[in-house]
C-alpha cells in the first residue's frame, strides 16, 4: 500500500529545545517527499520540500528535513523551537504510478510549552 | 498573487439540505482537490480533478459529488448532508510533476 506514516501523534517540547518530527514513506511512494505546517483554524502550508538533489532540505522558519532513501525516511527538525511553532505538521508524499496525488500522514500535534 | 479560496467559510445547515462549497483558484492548476479533516483521521481525499470535464472518487466518496465545467473552479456537493458530514473541507489545487498541493484556508461545515 503507499503510505506515509508519522510515529508521534503528539510532541510536546519546552521553548529552545531541539525537535525532530518523524516520517517514513512506503516503497510505493514516489521521492517528491513534503512537509505541510497547519496553525490553529488555518490550511495547510508548505513548510519544505524534497524534489531530488541534496538530502538535507531547508525551509521556512528554520525548520530543516533529511531525506534517507536507505530508511525511507524524511523527518523533520529544528535546533530551537519557538512557541510560535505550536502547530500540526504532516508529512506528504507523492503516488507512484502516474498519479497525480499526495498520500499524508496523520500529522503530529507540536506543542511547544514555555 | 495566486491563491486559492473557499467559501464560505463557515457554514451550519440541516440534515437532509443540499450544500455546495466553492473552490476557486487562480494558480491556472490543471489539479484540484477536496479533502476533509476530521480528528483521529488527518486528511481524507474526497474528489479530485485532473482537467475540465474530468472528476474521480477519493477514499471517502459516498455522499459527495463535484463538476468541473472551467479550470478555476471544482464546487464540492452534498446531496442530502448527514451528521456524519460535520467537518472541516479544504479545497487544494498542484501543478503537474511533483504534486504539491496549495490549499485554500478551509469550510468548517456543521450539519444539525
Amino acid at each position: 500500500a503507499q503510505s506515509v506514516t508519522q510515529l508521534d501523534s503528539q510532541v510536546p517540547v519546552f521553548e529552545e529545545a531541539p525537535v525532530e518530527l518523524r516520517c517514513n514513506y512506503s516503497s510505493s511512494v514516489s521521492v517528491y517527499l513534503f512537509w505541510y505546517v497547519q496553525y490553529p483554524n488555518q490550511g495547510l502550508q508548505l513548510l519544505l520540500k524534497y524534489l531530488s538533489g541534496s538530502t538535507l532540505v531547508k525551509g521556512i522558519n528554520g525548520f530543516e528535513a533529511e531525506f534517507n532513501k536507505s530508511q525511507t525516511s524524511f523527518h523533520l527538525r529544528k535546533p530551537s523551537v519557538h512557541i510560535s511553532d505550536t502547530a500540526e505538521y504532516f508529512c506528504a508524499g507523492k503516488t507512484q504510478g502516474g498519479s497525480e496525488k499526495l498520500v499524508f500522514g496523520k500529522g503530529t500535534k507540536l506543542t511547544v510549552n514555555p | 498573487d495566486a491563491e486559492i479560496t473557499q467559501s464560505p467559510r463557515h457554514k451550519i445547515t440541516e440534515t437532509g439540505r443540499q450544500v455546495t462549497l466553492a473552490c476557486h483558484q487562480t494558480w491556472n492548476h490543471n489539479n484540484m482537490f477536496w479533502y476533509r479533516q476530521d480528528l483521529g483521521h488527518g486528511l481524507r481525499l474526497i474528489h479530485y480533478s485532473y482537467g475540465v470535464q474530468d472528476t474521480n472518487k477519493g477514499e471517502v466518496s459516498d455522499g459527495y459529488s463535484v463538476s468541473r465545467s472551467n479550470t478555476e473552479d471544482l464546487p464540492l456537493t452534498l446531496e442530502s448532508a448527514a451528521s456524519s458530514q460535520t467537518s472541516v473541507y479544504f479545497c487544494a489545487s498542484s501543478g503537474r510533476v511533483y504534486g504539491e498541493l496549495f490549499f485554500g484556508e478551509g469550510s468548517r461545515l456543521t450539519v444539525l
